[in-house]
C-alpha cells in the first residue's frame, strides 16, 4: 500500500490569505487528487493533480481558488486561495493504487480553519 | 451525474450484524467502493466491487447488484473499534462519495 504524508496537518488562517498543503507519496503513482471534506458531510472531488500538466478540476472548483501543482510523480501541492470561513474543511490527497484492483489510499488530511 | 444515499446512522450491540445499504444512481458505473471513516482520521478502503456478488473480507462482506443500482456492507461480530463512519462511493479513479452512515456500536 501506498503511504502519503500531508503537510502541514492543520492550520488555522486568516481571512483573505492563502495556505498551501503538500502531499507527498512514497512511491511513484500515476494519479493523485485532491478531495474536500467540509464539517459534518462526505468527501467531495476538486481536482486530479496531473503530472506535467494542468490539473483538471470538477464542477464547482477553479484553478484560481485551488492552483494545484504535480512536479513529479510522487508530490503535489493545493493551494487554498483568498481564503474565506466558508474554505474551513479538511482537504485530503489521495493516490490511485490500482495493483490487484481499484484500491484508493487517502493522506491523513489537512484540517484548515479559517478565521 | 451521481446520487448516492445510505442511511445516516445506525447502532448494534457488540457481537451483534450490522447491514449498511447504499443505493446509487450514476450516469456510468465503474465500481462500488467502502472506506471506513475512524473520527477525525482519514477514510480507509474496506471493499470494492465491480461485478454482481458477494466479496468477502473476514468480518465484513460487500454485496453488488448493478441492476439495481444496490451494495450493501455486511459488519459481523462487531467490535467497539467499529464505531466509525462507513462511506459508500462510485467510480473507478474519481470517486462520488455518499454522506456517509454512522456505526454506533454499544456493549
Amino acid at each position: 500500500s501506498a503511504v502519503i504524508s500531508q503537510k502541514p496537518s492543520r492550520d488555522i488562517c486568516q481571512r483573505g490569505t492563502s495556505l498551501t498543503i503538500q502531499c507527498q507519496v512514497d512511491s511513484q503513482v500515476t494519479m493523485m487528487f485532491w478531495y474536500r471534506q467540509q464539517p459534518g458531510q462526505s468527501l467531495t472531488l476538486i481536482a486530479t493533480a496531473n503530472q506535467g500538466s494542468e490539473a483538471t478540476y470538477e464542477s464547482g472548483f477553479v484553478i484560481d481558488k485551488f492552483p494545484i501543482s504535480r512536479p513529479n510523480l510522487t508530490f503535489s501541492t493545493l493551494t487554498v486561495s483568498n481564503m474565506s470561513p466558508e474554505d474551513s474543511s479538511i482537504y485530503l490527497c489521495s493516490v490511485h493504487s490500482g495493483r490487484e484492483y481499484n484500491e484508493q489510499f487517502f493522506g491523513p488530511g489537512t484540517r484548515l480553519t479559517v478565521l | 451525474g451521481q446520487n448516492i444515499d445510505q442511511p445516516t446512522e445506525m447502532t448494534a450491540t457488540e457481537g451483534a450484524i450490522v447491514q449498511i445499504n447504499c443505493t446509487y444512481q450514476t450516469s456510468g458505473f465503474n465500481g462500488l467502493f467502502w472506506y471506513q471513516q475512524h473520527a477525525g482520521e482519514a477514510p480507509t478502503f474496506l471493499s470494492y466491487n465491480v461485478l454482481d456478488g458477494l466479496e468477502e473480507k473476514g468480518r465484513f462482506s460487500s454485496f453488488l447488484s448493478r441492476s439495481k443500482g444496490y451494495s450493501y456492507l455486511l459488519l459481523k461480530e462487531l467490535q467497539m473499534k467499529d464505531s466509525a463512519s462507513y462511506l459508500c462511493a462510485v467510480g473507478d479513479y474519481k470517486l462520488s462519495f455518499g454522506a456517509g452512515t454512522t456505526v454506533t456500536v454499544r456493549a
